[in-house]
Order: C-alpha cells, then sequence, then structure tokens
C-alpha cells in the first residue's frame, strides 16, 4: 500500500529552527509537495521538490532524497504565525497526490 | 479576486437527507478535486475530474457522485447522508500536470 509518514506534533521556541521529516513508500513518484494549514483554514503550497537536494525560498527549505524515500521541512527564524500544521504529500505514478496526516507545529515564545 | 470557492461554509443535515457541496474556481484550471479531510488522517481524495466532461474515483469514492459540465464547477452530492461523512470537506484545481494545488476554504458537515 502506500504510506506518507510524519511526526504528529513538534514544539520549537520562537526564533529558533525545526525540521519536520517526511518518509513515503508510494506507487511511482512524481514529485513530493510541502503545504501550510492554518487551523480552521485551507492548505496553502510552501514547496516542490521532484529531484534530490535542497530547495531554498526564503525562511522555509525542502529537501528530498528519493532513494531514501525521504524528506524534511527545515523552518528558520521561527515566528509565532509558523503555528500551524504542515503537510506532505506524493505524487504517485498515476498523478494523484497521497497525503501524510500533518504534523501540527507550536511554537512557543 | 481569482480564486476557488465553496459553499455553504458549514452545514447540519440529517441523516437520510440529499446534499450538494459546491465548488467553484475562476482560475480556468483543467483539473478539480474533492477531499476530505478527518482528525488523524490525510486529505482523501474523493473524486477527481481532469477536464470538464471526465470525472474519476479517488481513494474514498462511496457515497459521492460529482458531474463537471463544465471547467469552472465541480459540485458534490451526497445522495443519502450517512454520520460517517461528517467531515472538513475541500475542493481544489489545479493545472492538469498538477503541480501546484489551490483549495476552497472548506465546508465543515455534520450528520446528525
Amino acid at each position: 500500500g502506500q504510506n506518507i509518514d510524519q511526526p504528529t506534533e513538534m514544539t520549537a521556541t520562537e526564533g529558533a529552527i525545526v525540521q519536520i521529516n517526511c518518509t513515503y513508500q508510494t506507487s511511482g513518484f512524481n514529485g513530493l509537495f510541502w503545504y501550510q494549514q492554518h487551523a480552521g483554514e485551507a492548505p496553502t503550497f510552501l514547496s516542490y521538490n521532484v529531484l534530490d537536494g535542497l530547495e531554498e525560498k526564503g525562511r522555509f527549505s525542502s529537501f528530498l532524497s528519493r532513494s531514501k524515500g525521504y524528506s524534511y521541512l527545515l523552518l528558520k527564524e521561527l515566528q509565532m504565525k509558523d503555528s500551524a500544521s504542515y503537510l506532505c504529500a506524493v505524487m504517485d505514478s498515476n498523478y494523484q497526490l497521497i497525503w501524510g496526516a500533518g504534523t501540527k507545529l507550536i511554537i512557543k515564545p | 479576486i481569482a480564486g476557488i470557492t465553496q459553499a455553504p461554509t458549514s452545514q447540519i443535515l440529517a441523516a437520510g437527507r440529499r446534499m450538494t457541496l459546491r465548488c467553484t474556481q475562476d482560475m480556468r484550471h483543467n483539473a478539480m478535486y474533492w477531499y476530505r479531510q478527518d482528525l488523524g488522517l490525510g486529505l482523501r481524495l474523493i473524486h477527481y475530474s481532469n477536464t470538464a466532461g471526465t470525472t474519476g474515483k479517488g481513494e474514498v469514492p462511496d457515497g459521492y457522485s460529482v458531474s463537471r459540465a463544465n471547467t469552472d464547477d465541480f459540485p458534490l452530492t451526497l445522495a443519502s447522508a450517512v454520520p460517517s461523512q461528517t467531515s472538513v470537506y475541500f475542493c481544489a484545481s489545479s493545472e492538469l500536470d498538477n503541480t501546484e494545488a489551490f483549495f476552497g476554504q472548506g465546508t465543515r458537515l455534520t450528520v446528525v
């Protein structure tokens, strides 16, 4: 079966750095996405990786290793507004997105 | 403002009733999707449409139907609602190559 694993919840301090991991087993691979979802709101796109390596976008970076079935989202200089759930999703061989359950990130002052 | 709109925002529905959730996008995206989101689970695909006039089943299609008469609209119908269909429903759209997906604000449905 297809499976996306990510931690249920993480806590970090304002101003710090946090890394959210995602491992996957899917039928084929056509890219990995990270989305941010604030409580009660819709998911919004953060990043897309299809090749191995690190993609940097401001305070957020995303890394992919296809051979290991592994990705992480790195958030730097954490702000209170970064408190949200972070969703990992993999596009399979049918170009359908398979979603993880999400990681709830709690930022403390 | 371009985007994707869902209606209603929330609804309490008696079991056995029929209900249609509406979704409209003005970005001219070919692909549209309906997901449900339940606590502790990832988004699960109900139905999708890659272009007007075609639809397909996702991971959890039972009890739901969709239609895609035109590019902009993708309604989701529950023929006879059951309590297990209590969930938050998200409509989304993307270009056909399925890169970034844009989501509606969601419909919170409670079946009692």
